[in-house]
């Protein structure tokens, strides 16, 4: 099993250019989460999903959107890359199914993004 | 009150020293506790974990030691190894309640072990 994977896995991106991360997972989880990583601030929740066709805001929502069209996927987009996007982002997933709840994120490689 | 406290941000022993990882919590409805240990370039991987219902737990030579009338909650890697090398966060969840919240994140601990 692959588990989650991010693609791409590093980017560099001039300031107001857009980009989309791919998160998929092979898993079969119900949810799925972006959080963003930076030095001395832990992870951070940007969005996340409970289900295809769902999506929520999280700790840091702002100059970020998501959709999550199909069970697997989760895309994080931004429309208008700014500096302070700068970061390393994670995508998780997590299984909530009658009695599989373990609460186990799984966790992608990440994803370094560079704004200039 | 959604906040997880981790203390210390960085420590560093020696091989087979016993580090210890603080964490606090402010929420009562916090149901799960785990510990994610990351290496470099990698993401994090869950380690162990623990419900309020135990004071201890251990995998190996990892301990969570849970303190639920003070809210706290740490970690203690025994015979710690050069490989433990990594960054390691706490969390907390309210998993199994009635209203299911997110993850929270402490803010991690670099950890250092030298050979």
């Amino acid at each position: 099993n692959a588990g989650v994977t991010q693609t791409p896995k590093f980017r560099v991106l001039k300031t107001g250019q857009s980009m989309t991360l791919l998160c998929a997972q092979d898993m079969n989880h119900e949810y799925m989460y972006w959080y963003r990583q930076d030095p001395g601030m832990g992870l951070r929740l940007i969005h996340y999903s409970v289900g295809e066709g769902t999506t929520a805001k999280g700790e840091v929502p702002d100059g970020y959107n998501v959709s999550r069209l199909k069970k697997q996927n989760f895309l994080l987009g931004l429309e208008s890359a700014a500096p302070s996007q700068t970061s390393v982002y994670f995508c998780a997933s997590r299984s909530h199914s009658g009695t599989v709840n373990t609460g186990e994120l799984f966790f992608g490689e990440g994803s370094r993004l560079t704004v200039l | 009150q959604q906040q997880v406290k981790q203390s210390p941000q960085s420590l560093i022993v020696q091989k087979g020293g016993i580090p210890i990882i603080n964490c606090a919590y402010e929420n009562t409805a916090f149901d799960y506790f785990p510990w994610y240990q990351q290496f470099p370039g990698k993401g994090p991987a869950l380690l162990i974990a623990i419900r309020p219902d135990v004071s201890e737990k251990k995998e190996g030579r990892f301990t969570i030691s849970f303190n639920k009338s003070a809210k706290q909650f740490s970690l203690h890697i025994m015979d710690s190894q050069p490989g433990d090398s990594a960054t390691y966060f706490c969390a907390a969840y309210v998993l199994w309640g009635g209203s299911q919240g997110n993850l929270i994140f402490g803010k991690g601990t670099k950890l250092s072990v030298k050979p």
